[in-house]
């Protein structure tokens, strides 16, 4: 069966700092993979998404970057991070049946 | 359409009753459409799905009703239990299109 990993699970970083946020896939060969932020109470915001390894499709101007290195591993970056990064950051990996799965969230505290 | 600055609103329901949650879709040529669950502090669960060529579909508990006439999509939950306050979100998606288009979501509330 497919799971999906992110990870840390928590983070707080001071404004300024660089960031890395993971997120794997198992179970699965070539998916679509997604990076979407959520604030606290509202809905979710897609930041980013992948067709294939090295193709990032950016979705809203903004301090983050994508990559993926391999076929089942996506990163969310920065290198100096606002207040206003901080979130729920969910990752998601799209089957071929078009059903799209999410992962466990990093939750980001930018102080 | 986009609608992630905005407060979810909010679905009571006493314990026992039926839920229905309702959302309306964007695309009338979205084909796929998807139920989400999403409790504090976890990512969306995905509950059940539906392909345009049924109005009716159901699992434990949970029935998904389509409306392709007025693009309206709802999620009734019979038998409402604790475990069921979560926040609701529908999906839709054209085929062969890479970007599944979230809802702006409800939050279901159980009263005792």
């Amino acid at each position: 069966s497919q799971t999906i990993h992110q990870w840390p699970a928590t983070l707080v970083q001071p404004v300024g700092s660089p960031l890395s946020l993971e997120c794997t896939v198992e179970g699965t060969s070539n998916p679509n993979l997604y990076w979407y932020r959520q604030a606290a109470g509202r809905g979710l915001q897609l930041l980013f998404y992948s067709v294939g390894i090295g193709q990032i499709s950016s979705e809203v101007p903004q301090n983050l970057s994508a990559s993926r290195p391999q076929d089942r591993q996506f990163i969310l970056s920065s290198k100096k991070l606002l207040l206003s990064d901080s979130g729920f950051y969910l990752c998601a990996w799209k089957s071929v049946w078009e059903t799209q799965y999410f992962g466990p969230g990093t939750r980001l505290l930018v102080l | 359409g986009e609608s992630v600055g905005l407060h979810l609103p909010t679905l009571s329901v006493q314990e026992g009753d039926n839920s229905i949650i309702n959302c309306a879709y964007s695309n009338s040529a979205s084909d796929y459409f998807i139920w989400y669950k999403q409790e504090s502090g976890k990512g969306p669960q995905f509950i059940i799905d539906i392909r345009s060529n049924m109005d009716k579909r159901q699992g434990q508990r949970v029935t998904v009703l389509l409306n392709k006439t007025v693009k309206h999509l709802s999620l009734q939950i019979a038998a409402t239990q604790p475990g069921d306050s979560a926040v609701y979100f529908c999906a839709e998606n054209e085929g062969g299109n890479d970007k599944i288009i979230f809802g702006k979501g409800t939050r279901l509330h159980i009263l005792p």
